[in-house]
């Protein structure tokens, strides 16, 4: 089955380092999503790539897309301690098959001020 | 901003009993989900329902759950005979169209089964 996977798990930074996070998938994809989710909290979308796009970039969010290695990265820039949470990667498989998504198991993110 | 909104944000259950969760979703979206979370674990992906009717379904979203879109507005999961391992947070979204759109979550009902 398809899954998006993260890594690192964990990732621990002081304030205003760049924070990078990993996934890798195994199938084909349409599109590809970043959402974060604070501890107990709902999911927040941050960007969303489609598969024939290579790099997307939202405020301080910089996405890339590796369709050939099946592989996503999320860059956070000049982070902030608000950054802290947990961010994961969804990726929907088909077209004309809604927006079902897989996701994976996410990378915890703590930004120390 | 809109947003997806669910109700209740938390309910506790007796094993057996049925539940309801209610969603509403974006106003203009199309295509509405339900996902769950058990604790520690991924996101995991139940019901898709686009139309009026069930578009997409996982293995989890067996015969004891149902969704509904009973007007114009509301959209609801229903759980008739709750498990222990029901025990989640479960989570409804809306996007504006099947293809290519940002899926938008509610902030989540979270189900205790005891």
């Amino acid at each position: 089955s398809q899954q998006g996977e993260e890594d690192p798990q964990a990732l621990s930074i002081q304030e205003g380092e760049n924070a990078t996070m990993n996934c890798s998938y195994k199938t084909s994809i349409n599109n590809l999503q970043w959402y974060r989710q604070n501890s107990g909290r709902g999911l927040v979308h941050l960007i969303l790539i489609r598969s024939n796009e290579r790099e997307k970039h939202s405020g301080r969010l910089r996405v890339t897309l590796d369709t050939s290695k099946k592989s996503s990265s999320l860059l956070i820039t000049a982070s902030r301690a608000a950054d802290t949470a947990s961010y994961f990667c969804a990726t929907a498989a088909r077209v004309n098959a809604g927006n079902m998504l897989t996701f994976g198991g996410g990378t915890r993110l703590m930004v120390k001020p | 901003e809109p947003e997806v909104t669910q109700t209740p944000s938390h309910q506790v259950t007796q094993m057996g009993q049925e539940v309801i969760l209610r969603c509403v979703p974006i106003s203009n979206h199309l295509y509405f989900y339900w996902y769950r979370q058990i604790l520690g674990q991924k996101v995991e992906f139940l019901v898709s329902f686009y139309n009026n009717e069930i578009s997409e379904k996982s293995e989890i979203f067996d015969d004891q759950f149902s969704v509904e879109r009973p007007d114009g507005s509301n959209f609801t999961l229903k759980i008739r005979s709750t498990k222990l391992e029901d025990s989640a947070m479960y989570f409804c979204a809306s996007s504006a169209t099947g293809q290519n759109t940002e899926a938008f979550f509610g902030q989540g009902t979270r189900l205790t089964v005891v």
